[in-house]
């Protein structure tokens, strides 16, 4: 089932802070985030894992929150590279095979 | 090195013609995916290969055919396409398919079937 993701769109200028959420009505065990730029194909940004792991590979952090079944993405001092379209994606217990991704969230950075 | 390289990155083709998109990494990983994004959309999977069979087939019509011929090739062949396929077909891979691991996508083939 297609996880949530809200906003759909947010515009910042540069320096400013953004929080994206993504929100499921399966329980999670991992949510994978992506940052895809018009024309490009979508980078990873961090795992999440059930019982709090997380691996990421840029400076931006992120919440999972078993509970409500949500995951959000902090991005803090945004910069003008930080556009783009973020995808979350999930998947069932145990497996990345069938991720599905969120409808996605629009970045916008201004100078 | 994390990469996972597609070719072409461009395909123009008719309707009748027959095509293929090709997609290679050498990370050692078990598990190859194919995913197609329409503009504005997310990736949709299409297929899963794991250790080099197919685990998955998302109910993708057979004009498109995928095969994984090693473990670092993952090809799929189109035949006689609609101009509705027309789209961003996007390879990926990732350790195996267990969760946690990170799939890695490949650039992309845009592809324009006319």
């Amino acid at each position: 089932q297609q996880p949530v993701q809200s906003p759909q769109a947010v515009i910042l200028r540069e320096g400013e802070d953004a929080v994206i959420n993504c929100s499921s009505s399966k329980a999670l065990y991992s949510v994978h985030w992506y940052r895809q730029k018009h024309g490009e194909a979508p980078v990873f940004l961090m795992i999440l894992l059930k019982g709090g792991e997380q691996k990421g590979h840029e400076k931006i952090s992120a919440s999972f929150n078993e509970k409500k079944q949500q995951s959000s993405l902090y991005l803090t001092a945004s910069q003008l590279s930080y556009s783009g379209t973020y995808f979350c994606g999930t998947g069932p217990w145990g497996s990345n095979y069938k991720l599905t991704f969120g409808k996605g969230t629009l970045l916008t950075v201004n100078p | 090195d994390t990469e996972v390289t597609q070719t072409p990155k461009h395909l123009v083709m008719g309707m009748t013609n027959k095509k293929s998109l090709k997609c290679e990494q050498h990370m050692g990983h078990r598990a190859m995916y194919w995913y197609k994004q329409k503009a504005k959309k997310p990736p949709e999977l299409m297929f899963v290969y794991s250790y080099e069979k197919l685990s998955i087939n998302e109910s993708v019509p057979s004009r498109f055919s995928p095969e994984c011929p090693n473990s670092s090739l993952l090809n799929l062949h189109l035949h006689a396409l609609q101009p509705e396929d027309s789209a961003l077909y996007l390879c990926a891979s990732s350790q195996d398919g267990k969760g946690g691991n990170t799939i890695y996508f490949g650039e992309g083939s845009w592809l324009t079937v006319v």
